[in-house]
């Protein structure tokens, strides 16, 4: 059973860079049937998805945190990163790694992790 | 601001039916039959419920039925029971990824 999990600090201060890594197990993530992405939700409010990765390094984020944003991938370790710069209170948020399929919806989450952005 | 356009609640009682729309555009939800639900509990993360506009994945009930009409999907619900109260999502998958600002459904 493919599973997901996310690993990274859980407080981040104004300004700084955000990292978190997404470990998958169960499943190999050079296939080439997957992207893999990050999804994030503020506390109280709805999805967001920030980017994704195919396993042979192209990266497709979304235009309003394009600027931020950088996702890469460990093959050698079934890992995938997020990493967001310049962070803001409106950046607290749970952020979700996950698994598309191509031309497929999002089908396999990680159990999400709280980021809070606070000095 | 989502790119998919849900009403911010629904309801219904044990039993009935509930339909929840997502309204996009012709270059998304209008264009392609590329349209998921995802169902959300307090806390968890979201479960994949319909996909390619009607279609089911394996394990959820058949009471969960997709559909779409031009500009607009709808998930419709039926026979309601407890754990069905959730925020459901929709979501575009045809390039953007988008997804709806959520409906949190009630069951009374």
């Amino acid at each position: 059973q493919l599973q997901l999990q996310e690993s990274g600090p859980g407080l981040v201060k104004p300004s700084e860079t955000l990292s978190l890594t997404c470990t998958v197990s169960g499943g190999s993530i050079s296939s080439s049937s997957y992207y893999w992405g990050w999804i994030r939700q503020p506390p109280g409010k709805g999805l967001e998805w920030i980017g994704s990765i195919y396993y042979s390094g192209s990266t497709y984020y979304n235009p309003s945190l394009k600027s931020r944003v950088t996702i890469s991938v460990d093959t050698s370790k079934n890992q995938f990163s997020l990493k967001l710069s310049s962070v803001t209170a409106a950046d607290t948020a749970v952020y979700y790694c996950a698994r598309r399929p191509m031309v497929a919806p999002f089908d396999y989450w990680g159990q999400g992790t709280l980021v809070t952005v606070s000095s | 601001q989502s790119a998919l356009t849900q009403p911010p609640s629904a309801s219904g009682s044990p039993g009935q039916s509930v339909t929840i729309s997502c309204t996009g555009t012709s270059s998304d939800v209008g264009g392609y039959n590329y349209v998921s639900w995802y169902q959300q509990h307090p806390g968890k993360a979201p479960k994949l419920m319909i996909y390619e506009v009607s279609k089911r994945p394996s394990g959820v009930p058949d009471r969960f039925s997709g559909s779409k009409s031009g500009n607009t999907a709808s998930l419709t619900v039926s026979g309601l029971q407890a754990e069905d109260e959730a925020d459901y999502y929709c979501s575009s998958y045809a390039g953007s990824n988008g997804f709806g600002g959520g409906t949190k459904l009630t069951v009374l």
